[in-house]
């Protein structure tokens, strides 16, 4: 009964740096989301896969940021030439199909600093 | 625009002390809201969805309402362990690629102290 996990949890890059966030959902969870929650903030949306599909990319802030879930399980964040705006914890969720009716269950994020 | 707020933005309470969590929003074609409790460093953990005005949902000292223009969050008796950030969420009618995503508010910080 594993729930959504993220890696790494603590991430530290230099301006300009490339980096990969992963996230691995719950088992048999055919949709997948990722947000970015700044401090003081709620999360803000950012990408909504619906099995290897991105179903709604709308809240990608840029073309910096790319995200893939090529085997429709785990997807991969990555952000290049990144920003110290980018800092933030970039949180992971899951749910069964999508539907409005399925709970969206969280990971425990990774926290990006950009310095 | 679809919006969500929260107030108040902290409350702290005495443990004993029930209160109540605020959560209004101006979207079109609600089709849940969502409540979610976030401690320190974790990610948001589920803790209720609201469907229709009227709707009213429980869990232990937790009570969460829902009217077409607002929500509540009532906590009664709090504890100390129930300190923690609230956060209420929307998720959009569907139509168009708003279907999936969740649209939060800043988020209640409540302390309860002993």
């Amino acid at each position: 009964g594993a729930g959504v996990s993220q890696t790494p949890s603590n991430k530290v890059t230099e301006k300009g740096k490339y980096v990969e966030l992963r996230c691995d959902p719950i088992s048999g969870h055919t949709a997948l989301y990722w947000y970015r929650q700044s401090l003081g903030q709620g999360p803000e949306f950012l990408i909504y896969f619906q099995g290897t599909g991105a179903a709604d990319d709308s809240g990608l802030p840029n073309d910096r940021f790319f995200a893939v879930r090529p085997e429709g399980s785990v997807s991969t964040l990555k952000i290049q030439r990144t920003e110290r705006g980018d800092s933030a914890v970039y949180l992971c969720a899951s749910s069964l199909s999508g539907k409005s009716t399925d709970t969206q269950y969280f990971g425990p994020g990774t926290r990006l600093t950009v310095l | 625009e679809d919006q969500v707020t929260q107030s108040p933005e902290a409350l702290r309470l005495q443990e004993g002390e029930s209160s109540s969590l605020n959560c209004s929003y101006t979207v079109s074609g609600l089709r849940g809201l969502f409540w979610y409790r976030q401690d320190p460093g974790k990610g948001p953990e589920f803790l209720f969805t609201l469907y229709s005005a009227g709707e009213e949902k429980e869990k232990e000292r937790l009570k969460a309402t829902l009217t077409k223009k607002e929500s509540f969050l009532h906590i009664t008796a709090p504890k100390p362990e129930d300190s923690a950030t609230y956060l209420c969420a929307v998720q959009l009618g569907a139509g168009g690629t708003s279907y999936g995503k969740l649209t939060f508010g800043q988020g209640t910080i409540l302390t309860v102290h002993p």
